[in-house]
């Protein structure tokens, strides 16, 4: 069975750092593409970026890439992607959900069930 | 970047009824190269339809898809009380873009 399954809920001040993660299992990890895509509350999904385990190969949104907003990163050998912030704001607050994309020109066919952070002095 | 604009926002329609989602897209999106998911509230997207008109596995022949270049379409044929949800277009042939969704609610 495909699973996807994000580390839990998260609570946080602002300036904080954080990661959270996104293990799969039941499928070839390093033959998929991981990405990432936050949801803000009661927003739609914003695609921020996305890697190739293989390789970590990484590629960011243009929305997302800039001034070290997040880092995209993955750990081949424990089939496990991570999403990190150096420091959280207030504006972090969100669902965040992993998804899996295989090689080539295709759609996420999976989904994680979602980590939300909450970032609050 | 290619921006997808989806409407209506909101649909409001009865069990039973046809529903009918639109999701326009700034410049061609190569290849048909576009996707629609489901939403329902606190559970991750799931994938519905992809290549602008294929079936994902397990989806019923009540949703379709349909379209090319700048204008795709979400038909679902007659709705069932589990399709109230909202739903997003997202197009994968030159980076990757999501519409803003559309809400299917009971009327």
């Amino acid at each position: 069975e495909v699973q996807l399954v994000q580390s839990g809920a998260e609570v946080k001040k602002p300036g904080e750092s954080l990661k959270i993660s996104c293990k799969g299992s039941g499928f070839s990890f390093t033959n998929y593409w991981i990405a990432w895509v936050r949801q803000m509350p009661g927003k739609g999904l914003e695609w921020m970026g996305i890697i190739f385990p293989a390789d970590s190969d990484t590629r960011y949104s243009p929305s997302f890439q800039g001034q070290g907003q997040v880092t995209i990163s993955a750990d081949k050998s424990i089939s496990t992607a991570y999403l990190q912030w150096s420091s959280l704001k207030a504006s972090d607050t969100a669902m965040y959900y992993c998804a899996r994309r295989d090689s080539g020109w295709k759609p996420f066919d999976f989904w994680g069930q979602g980590t939300l952070v909450t970032v609050s002095s | 970047e290619i921006v997808l604009t989806q409407s209506p926002a909101t649909l409001s329609l009865s069990p039973g009824e046809r529903a009918t989602l639109s999701c326009g897209a700034s410049q061609s999106v190569r290849s048909s190269y576009l996707a629609w998911y489901q939403q329902k509230p606190g559970l991750a997207p799931r994938l519905l339809i992809y290549d602008a008109s294929s079936r994902a596995t397990g989806i019923p022949d009540r949703f379709s898809g349909s379209g090319s270049g700048t204008d795709f379409t979400l038909t679902i044929s007659r709705l069932e009380p589990e399709d109230f949800a909202v739903y997003y277009c997202q197009q994968y042939g030159s980076s990757l873009t999501f519409g803003g969704g559309t809400k299917v609610e009971i009327k």
